[in-house]
């Protein structure tokens, strides 16, 4: 089944500099990943999804790339802010006959010192 | 707020109590889902409702039993639970069969069980 690998130590930036995020998955290739941003004791919540055809997204300060060949997905905040800091889930479709499945990764934890 | 409404937000059991989790969506989803998050863990996939079928069960112990009464709500309910079970337990809602398949989560249902 599909495993799902991000940077498992978390990652310290100063304000203002570029945070890159990266999730590595080992199976076959989804469809789409999508990437969430959790604070602590609350829900996900959805940021950017990019899909199998797409090599790059962007949405204001966030940019997604998508390296089928690689099997890596890289989330960029450029001009970091402490209002940045959380923990950032990669997830990615498992299809099933009938249905999606969105399985997680185990996340990063982004700290921005001003 | 994301749409999706989870209650309690807290709730300490022992175990032999027996309690429900509440979640309802007002987003006119049509699956729904429960996911479990233990310190330091990976979110827990543990059930999927599609149009209000169970579709996915990851095996999980009976002491969780969910309900899906229709596509809006969901229940889960709780049974002679260990501390093991102690977490975060997140509801889902997305919306299948479209290109949207983002997952809008509720704010989660902070678990003690003692």
């Amino acid at each position: 089944s599909q495993k799902i690998e991000q940077n498992s130590e978390a990652l310290n930036i100063q304000e203002g500099k570029t945070a890159t995020l990266t999730c590595n998955y080992t199976n076959y290739s989804p469809a789409y990943l999508q990437w969430y941003r959790q604070d602590p004791g609350r829900g996900p919540v959805f940021l950017l999804l990019i899909r199998e055809n797409e090599k790059e997204k962007r949405k204001e300060r966030l940019k997604v790339t998508f390296d089928t060949t690689l099997k890596q997905s890289l989330f960029h905040i450029t001009a970091s802010q402490p209002a940045d800091s959380a923990t950032y889930l990669c997830a990615l479709d498992e299809m099933k006959t009938s249905y999606d499945k969105v399985i997680f990764g185990p996340g990063t934890s982004l700290s921005v010192i001003p | 707020e994301t749409g999706v409404t989870q209650t309690p937000r807290h709730l300490v059991m022992g175990m032999t109590n027996k309690k429900s989790l509440k979640c309802e969506q007002h987003l006119g989803h049509n699956a729904m889902y429960w996911y479990k998050q233990s310190a330091k863990k990976p979110l827990e996939l543990m059930f999927v409702y599609n149009f209000k079928e169970q579709t996915e069960n990851n095996s999980v112990p009976s002491r969780f039993s969910p309900e899906c009464p229709n596509s809006s709500h969901l229940f889960l309910h709780l049974h002679t639970l260990q501390p093991e079970d102690s977490a975060l337990y997140l509801c889902a809602s997305s919306q299948l069969g479209t290109e949207d398949t983002e997952a809008f989560f509720g704010q989660g249902t902070r678990l003690t069980v003692v």
